[in-house]
């Protein structure tokens, strides 16, 4: 089983609509999470942090459940600039550093 | 502004020849990493740094070698002995929580090897 599991998509979705994208993983002492947008052959750019309580910024919104070990987020009135990948980044301590990224979701938007 | 700068952007090589790639970041971050990204998948750690003068291998580490011989610099060398080189190497930096803060990026550096 991998550490970090996204479901690959790709997801097409016309403009306007929600998009939601999961993210499972493995390693129940992990501290922090993040999810990543990364452009068509560009570096991965932070989208939001992850936080227990759940947390917005505009039309994203992020939650963990540490009991299922499950992220999630929630993109609301899809642009046709969110078309990207999105990386699941889960940060763990135990045995030593340990940053692991799922090989992340594409969604393409369409007009 | 602050920020992470690798180069080049681009990078051709003949195979058997080692190449070293530059990061530097303005940060003040202690932390520095190398990814290296294949097509259509996910990111793999190569090396990491905590610290000046100190790192460790990631997942990856064979035929590749680095340096931390100054905070703002994490140069990489791929090595002829690296089976498969060409990819898209990704460099990072984290602050001052370290392994709990989000990565920063570089824009990266393709490297072709023929």
């Amino acid at each position: 089983r991998k550490e970090v599991e996204q479901d690959p998509g790709p997801f097409n979705v016309p403009e306007g609509a929600t998009v939601a994208f999961n993210c499972t993983y493995s390693n129940s002492a992990s501290q922090s999470f993040f999810w990543y947008r990364q452009d068509c052959r560009k570096e991965p750019k932070l989208l939001m942090s992850v936080y227990s309580s759940g947390n917005e910024d505009g039309r994203f919104t992020a939650q963990l459940n540490r009991a299922s070990q499950y992220i999630s987020l929630l993109i609301r009135d899809s642009k046709l600039s969110d078309s990207a990948t999105y990386l699941c980044v889960v940060n763990g301590l135990a045995g030593g550093f340990k940053t692991i990224f799922g090989a992340g979701t594409r969604l393409f938007v369409k007009a | 502004d602050g920020g992470i700068t690798q180069s080049p952007k681009y990078l051709f090589r003949k195979e058997g020849q080692n190449v070293t790639l530059s990061c530097e970041q303005n940060l003040n971050h202690d932390a520095m990493y190398w990814y290296r990204q294949d097509p259509g998948q996910g990111l793999r750690l190569i090396y990491y740094s905590q610290i000046v003068n100190d790192f460790q291998k990631g997942d990856i580490a064979e035929g590749y070698s680095v340096s931390r011989e100054k905070k703002e610099s994490f140069p990489l060398t791929v090595t002829s002995a690296q089976k498969n080189p060409t990819a898209f190497y990704l460099c990072a930096s984290s602050g001052a929580d370290g392994p709990l803060s989000p990565l920063h990026f570089g824009n990266g550096t393709r490297l072709t090897v023929t």
